[in-house]
C-alpha cells in the first residue's frame, strides 16, 4: 500500500458526461500527478501540481483540468466524454516539487459507453 | 526529449530461471531512470531507481538493473524468478529538469510458469 488513495475504484458513465476523480497524497506530500493508462497510449503524464499550484503539464486534452486543495488532495474532471476516454488514471504523489519518486495509488478504472 | 524503448512486450521464464527485462534510453540529459512493476488490477510499485551514483542498482524482491552509459541500456535481472513475479514492468526515465515528467515505456509482460 503505497498510502495514496484515489476514489472511486470504478466509474461507468456516458458520452457526453462529465467526471470528478479524486486524489489523497501520502501523508506529508505536496505534490500530486495525474497520469492516464490506455491500451492505444500507454501510460501518459497528464499534469502536476504543488502545493496547489500547477507546475507541469503534459499530454492533457483541453477538455480536462485538474486542481489541487488546500487539503493538499487533488481532483481531476474530465467532461464531454468520449469513448477514447476510457481508461485508467492513477494519481502518484511525492514530497518534493519536482522529484521523479513518486508513490502510485491503486487507479480509477472509466469507462465510457 | 528523453524516451525508453522495451525490446521485448512479453517475456515467459520458468519459476527459479533467471529474468531479463531489456530497456534502452534516450536522453538529452543526464537521465534517472527506473523499473515499476504493475500486478494485475493493482497500482504501480516503483522496483528500483538511478539516479547517477551507483550503476548496479538493487532494488526490492531481489531485482536489480545496470546502467550502461555506452550502451544506453538499463536492463532489469534477477536470478531466480518467482510465480510472485508475474506483472507488467515499465522501464521509465526523466531528464534533469523535468524531474516530475515521467516518461514510460509500452512495459513488458513477465509470466513465469511451473
Amino acid at each position: 500500500d503505497s498510502g495514496v488513495t484515489q476514489t472511486p475504484k470504478h466509474l461507468i458513465t456516458a458520452t457526453g458526461q462529465r467526471v470528478t476523480l479524486r486524489c489523497s497524497p501520502r501523508s506529508g506530500d505536496l505534490s500530486v500527478y495525474w497520469y492516464q493508462q490506455s491500451l492505444d497510449q500507454g501510460l501518459q503524464f497528464l499534469i502536476q501540481y504543488y502545493n496547489g499550484e500547477e507546475r507541469a503539464k503534459g499530454n492533457i486534452l483541453e477538455r480536462f483540468s485538474a486542481q489541487q486543495f488546500p487539503d493538499l488532495h487533488s481532483e481531476l474532471n474530465l467532461s464531454s466524454l468520449e469513448l477514447g476516454d476510457s481508461a485508467l488514471y492513477f494519481c502518484a504523489s511525492s514530497v518534493r516539487q519536482g522529484s521523479s519518486e513518486q508513490y502510485f495509488g491503486p487507479g480509477t478504472r472509466l469507462t465510457v459507453t | 526529449a528523453q524516451s525508453v524503448t522495451q525490446l521485448d512486450s512479453h517475456v515467459s521464464v520458468s519459476e527459479g530461471t533467471p529474468v531479463l527485462l531489456r530497456c534502452n534510453y534516450s536522453s538529452s540529459y543526464s537521465p534517472s531512470l527506473f523499473w515499476y512493476v504493475q500486478h494485475p488490477n493493482k497500482g504501480l510499485q516503483l522496483l528500483l531507481k538511478y539516479t547517477s551514483a551507483a550503476t548496479l542498482v538493487k532494488g526490492i524482491n531481489g531485482f536489480e538493473a545496470e546502467f550502461k552509459k555506452s550502451e544506453t541500456s538499463f536492463h532489469l535481472t534477477k536470478p531466480s524468478a518467482h510465480m510472485s513475479d508475474a506483472a507488467e514492468y515499465f522501464c521509465v526515465v526523466s531528464a534533469a529538469g523535468t524531474a516530475s515528467k515521467l516518461t514510460f515505456g509500452t512495459g513488458t509482460r513477465l509470466q513465469v510458469t511451473l
